[in-house]
């Protein structure tokens, strides 16, 4: 059975500080792994996807994700992080099967210090 | 284009009222998902269809909780008799079946309340 684990909670960063989080996947194949995010009182709104390819995947806001097969993970990164990015964040991964359905991480809540 | 569409937004009713929440996918879309999220259990997949038939409902809590898909524009979630431990945001989302694994594309929520 696949799993999502998001060790991390909450985290604090400053604003303008590199942020990092952290998601761990159980998966018994080459997954397809997503970062989503919701800002507060919405909807989660995809931040990017792997699939294949490049390991190191460019998705909205300025976020980064890379994918490390070895390590079975898909850590999201930003370099300098800005007030609007105080949201929860959620790792997800799913199977090549176009008609199968995402398992969702625990979700990780960053809060942004001015 | 218009997202994922999900009335009401918010709602509060009574303990054993019957609940029903609504979804309109985007158009052409034809997998639909219905979401929980609480605090205590996170992101929870309830259900959900392709090309309106109910693939996985594992995720439904009991027989409280039923959804349909009458067509491939609408669904709902309804819950009857509602108890307060229902309380929760349900999230309604859809994507394009194809090939290759297609992003899922939220609704902005129901907060359910039931006292």
């Amino acid at each position: 059975a696949q799993s999502v684990t998001q060790p991390d909670i909450h985290i604090t960063v400053s604003e303008g500080a590199s942020l990092e989080l952290r998601c761990n996947y159980s998966y018994g194949a080459t997954p397809y792994l997503f970062w989503y995010v919701q800002s507060p009182g919405q909807g989660l709104q995809l931040l990017l996807k792997y699939f294949s390819g490049d390991t190191l995947v460019q998705g909205i806001k300025g976020f980064e994700a890379e994918f490390k097969r070895s390590q079975s993970s898909f850590n999201l990164r930003k370099p300098s992080v800005h007030w609007s990015d105080a949201a929860e964040y959620f790792c997800a991964v799913g199977p090549k099967a176009a008609g199968n359905k995402l398992t969702f991480g625990g979700g990780t809540r960053v809060l942004v210090k001015p | 284009d218009a997202g994922v569409i999900q009335s009401p937004r918010h709602e509060v009713t009574e303990m054993g009222q019957e609940v029903t929440l609504r979804c309109k996918p985007i158009s052409g879309h034809n997998s639909l998902f219905w979401y929980r999220q609480t605090m205590m259990r996170g992101l929870e997949l309830l259900i959900y269809f392709n090309n309106n038939v109910p693939i996985d409902d594992s995720g439904m809590p009991e027989d409280r909780f039923s959804a349909k898909m009458p067509n491939a524009s609408f669904s709902t979630l309804k819950i009857q008799p509602s108890e307060p431990r229902d309380s929760a945001v349900y999230f309604c989302a859809s994507r394009l079946l194809a090939g290759t694994y297609n992003e899922q594309f939220f609704g902005p929520g129901t907060r359910l309340t039931v006292l």
